[in-house]
C-alpha cells in the first residue's frame, strides 16, 4: 500500500525559505508510471497544484509561483522535498504531497495523498 | 489557459437525495477530468477519474459523466458520510493541473 507522510517547519518567517519533506513508502519514487506532486490549500480555500517530479527526475512547476519553487528527490528514492523561497503570508497553507498516476494518453490523476502539513508564514 | 467553472459552490440536501455537481471547461478537454472528495480536516480523496471511472474501493453511489466541456458528478442516495467538499480537476498538455473552486455538500 502506497503511503505518503509530510514533515517540516510549521512556522516560517517572511522572506525565508519554506521547506517540507514527504516520505514515500510502498514504492520507490523512481518507479515508472508515477510522478510525485506537491499541492497546497490555503485555509478555507481551494486546491492549487505546485509542481511535481517525475520518476526520472524531471520537474514541472506551476508558473504562478514564478520560479520560487524547487522540488527534488533524495538519493535513496524514498523522499521528496519542497522548497519555496521568499515566503510571504500568501504561502500560508496546508501542503500535501500526492502521487500522480500517469494513465494512457496522459490521463493523469492524484491517487494517493499524505495527511498534509500546515505551514504558517508569519514574523 | 483552460478555466474550470464548478457549480454550485454549496448545496444542502436530505439523506437519500440525488445530488448533482457540474464542472464546465472553457474549451474542449475530452475526458481529462477527475473528481475528488475532501472531508473536513482531511486530505482529498480520488473518487472519479477520466470523467466516468469509479476509483477502486469507492462507493457505487458516486458516478461521473460528461465529455468535451460539460461534466457532472452525482451522488445517488446522499448519506451522512458524504458530507464533504467536492472538487473537479483537469490536466492540460502544457503540464498544468487545475482544480475547480469546490462544492460544499451539507445535509439539510
Amino acid at each position: 500500500q502506497l503511503q505518503l507522510q509530510e514533515s517540516g517547519s510549521s512556522l516560517v518567517k517572511p522572506s525565508q525559505t519554506l521547506s517540507l519533506a514527504c516520505r514515500v513508502s510502498g514504492v520507490s519514487i523512481n518507479s515508472g508510471g508515477y510522478s510525485w506532486s506537491w499541492i497546497r490549500q490555503p485555509s478555507g480555500r481551494g486546491l492549487e497544484w505546485i509542481g511535481h517530479i517525475s520518476h526520472s527526475g524531471n520537474t514541472y512547476y506551476n508558473p504562478s509561483l514564478k520560479g520560487r519553487v524547487t522540488i527534488s528527490g533524495d538519493r535513496y528514492k524514498t523522499q521528496l522535498s519542497l522548497k519555496v523561497t521568499s515566503a510571504s503570508a500568501a504561502d500560508t497553507a496546508v501542503y500535501y504531497c500526492a502521487s500522480l498516476r500517469h494513465g494512457k494518453n496522459n490521463h493523469d490523476r492524484f491517487d494517493y495523498w499524505g495527511q498534509g502539513a500546515r505551514v504558517t508564514v508569519s514574523s | 489557459d483552460i478555466q474550470m467553472t464548478q457549480s454550485p459552490s454549496s448545496l444542502s440536501a436530505s439523506v437519500g437525495d440525488r445530488v448533482t455537481i457540474t464542472c464546465q471547461a472553457s474549451q474542449d478537454i475530452s475526458d481529462y477530468l477527475n473528481w475528488y472528495q475532501q472531508k473536513p480536516g482531511k486530505a482529498p480523496k480520488l473518487v472519479i477519474f477520466d470523467a466516468s471511472n469509479l476509483e477502486a474501493g469507492v462507493s457505487s453511489r458516486f458516478s461521473g459523466s460528461g465529455f468535451g466541456t460539460d461534466f457532472s458528478f452525482t451522488i445517488n442516495g446522499l448519506q451522512p458520510e458524504d458530507i464533504a467538499t467536492y472538487y473537479c480537476q483537469h490536466y492540460d498538455n502544457l503540464v498544468m493541473y487545475t482544480f475547480g473552486q469546490g462544492t460544499k455538500v451539507e445535509i439539510k
